[in-house]
């Protein structure tokens, strides 16, 4: 049982490239979110979803596209990639409104670099 | 709106020392408040929660809504405690309850 699995756990891009970050959850959560981590910050939404083949915006969704075609993966891709998107990445799953608790999984983050 | 205020960024104690981790939050419904924490080199993870009122690793958080806080205290910090620490809301938003989090502190444990 791995949890939640992000790749990849590392890269760089430069200003205009486009990138798609991939997670995976083996629990068989309902929900699925991406967030970043930056300095000072904490952790800010970017979107999320409450099931499969649906999707909403989150707090700072701007730049970013997702999807969720199958129920196990959530992709985060970034089509034009920007130095503000340097940051570290986190997705995470949790079970839908029947066993809720409020607990988040996560993964072990993706570091990103935009030069 | 939601929001999650951790008013200090870094904090370190002596080993055996007490530690209170502040959180202030703002929500107009009934929130459910969150404490995870970031060992280095490892996953976020919960620590506790409000609403099962228990005491993990030592630590407690107490959620008094007439001062919208739910700061993590413990009596005696050990050096194994040193980590990033996010309190944590979950609140209605759209389709789904959200959790957003605080800014984080840096708790460090000094021998």
């Amino acid at each position: 049982n791995a949890g939640v699995t992000q790749t990849p756990k590392f890269r760089v891009l430069k200003t205009g490239q486009s990138m798609t970050l991939l997670c995976a959850q083996d629990m068989n959560h309902e929900y699925m979110y991406w967030y970043r981590q930056d300095p000072g910050m904490g952790l800010r939404l970017i979107h999320y979803s409450v099931g499969e083949g649906t999707t909403a915006k989150g707090e700072v969704p701007d730049g970013y596209n997702v999807s969720r075609l199958k129920k196990q993966n959530f992709l985060l891709g970034l089509e034009s990639a920007a130095p503000s998107q340097t940051s570290v990445y986190f997705c995470a799953s949790s079970y839908g409104p029947s066993r809720n608790t409020g607990e988040l999984f996560f993964g072990e983050g993706s570091r990103l670099t935009v030069l | 709106a939601q929001r999650v205020t951790q008013p200090e960024k870094l904090l370190s104690v002596f080993k055996g020392a007490p530690v209170e981790l502040k959180c202030n939050y703002s929500y107009s419904g009934s929130p459910e408040l969150f404490w995870y924490v970031q060992y280095s080199r490892q996953r976020l993870q919960l620590l506790l929660r409000h609403i099962s009122r228990e005491s993990i690793k030592g630590f407690t958080a107490d959620l008094n809504k007439g001062e919208t806080s739910f700061h993590l205290k413990k009596p005696f910090a050990q050096e194994e405690d040193s980590a990033m620490y996010y309190c944590a809301l979950s609140g209605l938003s759209g389709s789904a309850r959200q959790l957003t989090f605080g800014s984080g502190t840096q708790l460090t444990v000094l021998p």
